[in-house]
C-alpha cells in the first residue's frame, strides 16, 4: 500500500500570503497526484491533478510540483475564499488521501 | 452535467450491512474508460479511499477494508452500490461517491456527490 504523508496539518495565513503543503509518498508515484480543497459541509473539489496541471476553473494562483516520492501545493496570494481544508491524492496504484491540512487565517 | 447523489440509511446498528446507493447523471458506466468510487469522512477527519468499479467491472478494494467491502453496478440504472458488512462505530462517517475515468491513464475523482452522513450505533 502507498502511504502519504501530508504536513503541516495546520497552517495560519494573513492575506496575500503565500502558503506551501507537501505530501510525501512512500514510494514513487510518478507524479500521479492529485489536490482537492474541501470547505466544511462541502464535498471535495478537485484543483489540481497530474502534479501541476490545473483543472478547468481552478485560479492561476493554486501551483502544484514535485516529482519521485515528494510533492508540494501552493496558492500564492492568499485570499479569503481559499480558508479550507486542501488533501493531496495518490493515484499511481490505486488510490491513498494524505491526512490532510486546515489553512486559517491570521 | 455530470452529477452524482449517494443515499444510505441514515443509521444503522453495529454488527449490520451498510448498503449505500450512488446515483449518478451525466455519464454511463457502460461508457468505456468511466468509473465510480467511494470515499468517507469521518466528522472532522480525513479522506479514506474504499472502493472502485470501472466500466468494464473491474473492481479495486482498500485493502485495510476489502474483507468487508462488496462494489458493484446497476448500468441500465446508472448506479452504482457499495455495501460494508459487519459495521461498528469506526464506520461512523460521511461517505461520498464520486467519478473516476481513465483515459491513458487513470484521472482521479472529479464529480463528487454531495456525501450521505451514516451513523453506527446501538
Amino acid at each position: 500500500d502507498i502511504q502519504m504523508t501530508q504536513s503541516p496539518p495546520s497552517l495560519s495565513a494573513s492575506l496575500g500570503d503565500k502558503v506551501t503543503i507537501t505530501c510525501q509518498a512512500s514510494q514513487n508515484i510518478n507524479k500521479y497526484i492529485a489536490w482537492y480543497q474541501q470547505k466544511p459541509g462541502k464535498a471535495p473539489r478537485q484543483l489540481i491533478r497530474y502534479t501541476s496541471t490545473l483543472v478547468s476553473g481552478t485560479p492561476s494562483r493554486f501551483s502544484g510540483s514535485g516529482s519521485g516520492r515528494d510533492y508540494s501545493f501552493s496558492i500564492s496570494n492568499v485570499e479569503s475564499e481559499d480558508i479550507a481544508s486542501y488533501y493531496c491524492l495518490q493515484y499511481d496504484n490505486l488510490w491513498t488521501f494524505g491526512g490532510g491540512t486546515k489553512l486559517e487565517l491570521k | 452535467q455530470v452529477t452524482l447523489k449517494e443515499s444510505g440509511p441514515g443509521i444503522l446498528q453495529p454488527s449490520q450491512t451498510l448498503s449505500l446507493t450512488c446515483t449518478f447523471s451525466g455519464f454511463s458506466l457502460s461508457t468505456y474508460g468511466m468509473g465510480v468510487g467511494w470515499i468517507r469522512q469521518p466528522s472532522g477527519k480525513g479522506l479514506e479511499w474504499l472502493a472502485n468499479i470501472w466500466w468494464d467491472d473491474d473492481k479495486y478494494y482498500n485493502p485495510s477494508l476489502k474483507n468487508r467491502l462488496t462494489i458493484s453496478k446497476d448500468t441500465s440504472n446508472n448506479q452504482a452500490f457499495l455495501k460494508i458488512t459487519n459495521v461498528d462505530t469506526a464506520d461512523t462517517a460521511t461517505y461520498y461517491c464520486a467519478r473516476s475515468r481513465f483515459t491513458m491513464m487513470v484521472l482521479p475523482f472529479d464529480y463528487w456527490g454531495q456525501g450521505v452522513m451514516v451513523t453506527v450505533s446501538s
